[in-house]
């Protein structure tokens, strides 16, 4: 167990909807990470959130926004859903983020299935 | 800038024989180097890290790393493959101020 918990587990939902993946990262942990996985695209960086604040974007579509609460947890909103976002989102986090030692910790995963 | 380079996108072993999967990576300055793991449908798990200390780096489950500067390398070993090591296997490359990048991952397979 790293620490970190997502939810909901699975989710499942219909095209041009919108949802909600929370991420509550492990405790003193300051940096925030989203990453998609899907078999054709790999695993893929979205956005990284430091105390608050987006410190780094990665392959994130404007459809999919995220933010960091004052309390550290995070939430990746995804909207105008596609077939092509049924993927696994992962979170990570890590103590600050800006240190090249720090250690990633990942939470188990949302499957996001989009039908 | 920095990169990161898996250089086998599947390895497909033997139980009871070695694992090596190979990472390169590029930096323009000292980095660190990480291999994570995830098993199927699970979140990624770190197996060792290389942070500038011994070259040498071992991790969980039997599994090493050594840092190479002049070839620029981290290559993941293990002396024996065990059916539990089928994952797939991430070599990661971090120079800090929000800076870390991803291989392409590897996927080991370990045939009985």
């Amino acid at each position: 167990d790293s620490g970190v918990t997502q939810t909901p587990k699975h989710l499942i939902t219909a095209t041009g909807q919108r949802v909600t993946l929370r991420c509550s990262p492990r405790s003193g942990d300051l940096s925030v990470y989203w990453y998609q996985q899907s078999l054709d695209q790999g695993l893929q960086f979205l956005i990284q959130y430091y105390n608050g604040e987006e410190r780094a974007k990665g392959n994130i579509l404007e459809r999919f926004s995220a933010q960091q609460f004052p309390d550290l947890h995070s939430e990746l909103n995804l909207s105008s859903l596609e077939l092509g976002d049924s993927a696994l989102y992962f979170c990570a986090s890590s103590s600050s983020g800006t240190e090249r030692t720090d250690t990633q910790y990942f939470g188990p995963g949302t499957r996001l299935t989009v039908l | 800038a920095q990169s990161v380079t898996q250089l086998d996108s599947h390895v497909s072993v033997s139980e009871g024989t070695p694992v090596l999967l190979r990472c390169n990576y590029s930096s323009s300055y000292s980095p660190s180097l990480f291999w994570y793991v995830q098993h199927p449908n699970k979140g990624l798990q770190l197996l060792l890290k290389y942070t500038s200390a011994a070259t040498l780096v071992k991790g969980i489950n039997g599994f090493e790393a050594e840092f190479k500067k002049s070839e620029t390398s981290f290559h993941l070993t293990k002396p024996s493959a065990h059916m539990s090591d089928a994952a797939e296997y991430f070599c990661v490359v971090s120079t800090g101020g929000f800076k870390t990048i991803f291989g392409a991952g590897t996927r080991l397979f370990v045939k009985a």
